[in-house]
């Protein structure tokens, strides 16, 4: 079935670093991609999304593109602060359906100052 | 607007007591629910999930059920929890998975002891 894959962490940077998470897909047809992120002790939260191939999603200085040719969605940000500390999920939506989602098994980030 | 009630926040029971989480969405309608548990330190387990009142997909066969008595209305219960039933329990709804992802809510924090 469809699926995704990220990098597992923990990932630990200094503040004003650059971020990127790794992340790729295995699907049969034209799913929709996602970040999420969850604060500490919080629900998720959408962070981005990219519908099509070659789209870029973006959000609070974080950016991801839609890589058909490479199945990717690399989540990256050029320079993270301590409040970007949090884990980080991407998501696909499953093409045979609208109602489901794949998660990645989640990324652990810490910035410290 | 839409907006997804969750509660309790926190609850700590007993071995072999009874659950009942409730999640409740606002501002839609004929949503899709999803009930997801988050053991700690790890990804997104998805539990149940429904298209429609009455409908229940059971995605892991475990000491859980899920009830969804209204359109809106999503009931995770337990006749009587084990201590692994301890976990981060997220509810989360959709309408157009490939468009907009889910929302979830803020996540009842369960311990069993």
């Amino acid at each position: 079935g469809d699926s995704v894959t990220q990098m597992e962490g923990p990932v630990t940077l200094s503040e004003e670093a650059f971020l990127t998470i790794n992340c790729t897909y295995t699907a049969t047809g034209y799913p929709s991609l996602f970040w999420y992120v969850q604060y500490p002790g919080e629900g998720l939260q959408l962070l981005l999304k990219a519908t099509k191939a070659d789209d870029k999603g973006s959000n609070k200085g974080f950016e991801a593109t839609y890589r058909k040719e490479t199945t990717s969605f690399h989540l990256e940000k050029g320079s993270v602060q301590v409040s970007d500390s949090a884990v980080y999920f991407c998501a696909l939506s499953e093409g045979s359906n609208d109602y489901k989602l794949s998660f990645g098994a989640g990324t652990t980030v810490t910035v410290r100052a | 607007s839409q907006t997804i009630h969750q509660w309790p926040a926190t609850l700590v029971q007993p071995v072999g007591s009874p659950l009942s989480l409730e999640c409740t969405v606002e501002g839609t309608s004929n949503p899709n629910l999803y009930w997801y548990r988050q053991a700690a330190g790890r990804g997104l387990q998805l539990l149940f999930y429904s298209v429609g009142i009455g409908q229940i997909s059971s995605e892991v066969p475990q000491n859980l059920s899920a009830s969804r008595p209204q359109d809106r209305q999503f009931i995770l219960s337990s006749k009587k929890l084990l201590l692994s039933d301890s976990g981060f329990y997220l509810c989360a709804w959709s309408v157009r998975v490939l468009a907009y992802g889910y929302t979830f809510g803020s996540g009842t924090r369960l311990t069993v002891v």
